[in-house]
């Protein structure tokens, strides 16, 4: 059953605590992006990494770093940098040379 | 960075209506994709359009693709209590390599049985 997961559904954190959320895909996609998402806001793209090994900032990089050791994984650690963590993250992966990315099912953050 | 303007912002409707929403950009795209999100959830992709002028349906959806390549349109017929949910729509641009979308802020649509 191809797809992506991200785990866990809910976290909370103390604040200065740095975080890191898990997220996965078993569709061979060589693709894969973090979003932020706050209520009645788009999707803003945190980091994105088309090939294992190499990553780019988004748009709002600032307090976040990501890893890309195996083509399946892409985890997002939010720092205790970021000024206003808490908000729902999104992941999602694409095929190369193609604009369709799908989305994982998210992970709320609530620093407290 | 790029820009998507889409409108309404939300919307409420009566069960068996019509809906139609749409999304502007200040820049051309050569892919616009539309995304259902329902609450807490991760978006779902709709339909993907690739083609200025281009029309594609999806069960009860059609969206079409602005001749212009700066804008999109996404119509739902005879709505049904499970449309209920956020719509986005999201630009690509395949240029130099980058598949990067540029996503609108969305349209809640609310329907009432």
């Amino acid at each position: 059953d191809g797809g992506i997961t991200q785990s866990p559904k809910y976290l909370f954190r103390k604040e200065g605590q740095n975080v890191t959320l898990s997220c996965e895909q078993n569709l061979n996609h060589d693709a894969m992006y973090w979003y932020r998402q706050d209520p009645g806001q788009g999707l803003r793209l945190i980091y994105y990494s088309q090939i294992v090994n190499d990553f780019q900032k988004g748009d709002i990089a600032e307090g976040y770093s990501v890893s890309r050791e195996k083509k399946e994984s892409f985890p997002l650690t939010v720092t205790s940098a970021q000024k206003n963590p808490t908000a729902f993250y999104l992941c999602a992966s694409s095929t190369q040379g193609r604009n369709e990315q799908f989305f994982g099912p998210g992970t709320r953050l609530t620093v407290l | 960075g790029q820009q998507l303007n889409q409108s309404p912002q939300s919307m409420f409707i009566q069960e068996g209506e019509d809906v139609s929403m749409n999304c502007t950009s200040s820049s051309i795209f050569n892919t616009w994709l539309w995304y259902k999100q329902d609450p807490g959830e991760g978006p779902v992709l709709l339909i993907a359009l690739y083609k200025a002028g281009e029309l594609t349906s999806n069960g009860r959806l059609t969206a079409q693709f602005g001749i212009t390549r700066k804008d999109s349109f996404l119509n739902i017929s005879a709505s049904i209590p499970s449309d209920v949910g956020i719509y986005f729509c999201a630009g690509g641009d395949s240029g130099a390599g980058s598949y990067q979308l540029t996503f609108g802020k969305g349209t809640k649509l609310s329907v009432i049985p």
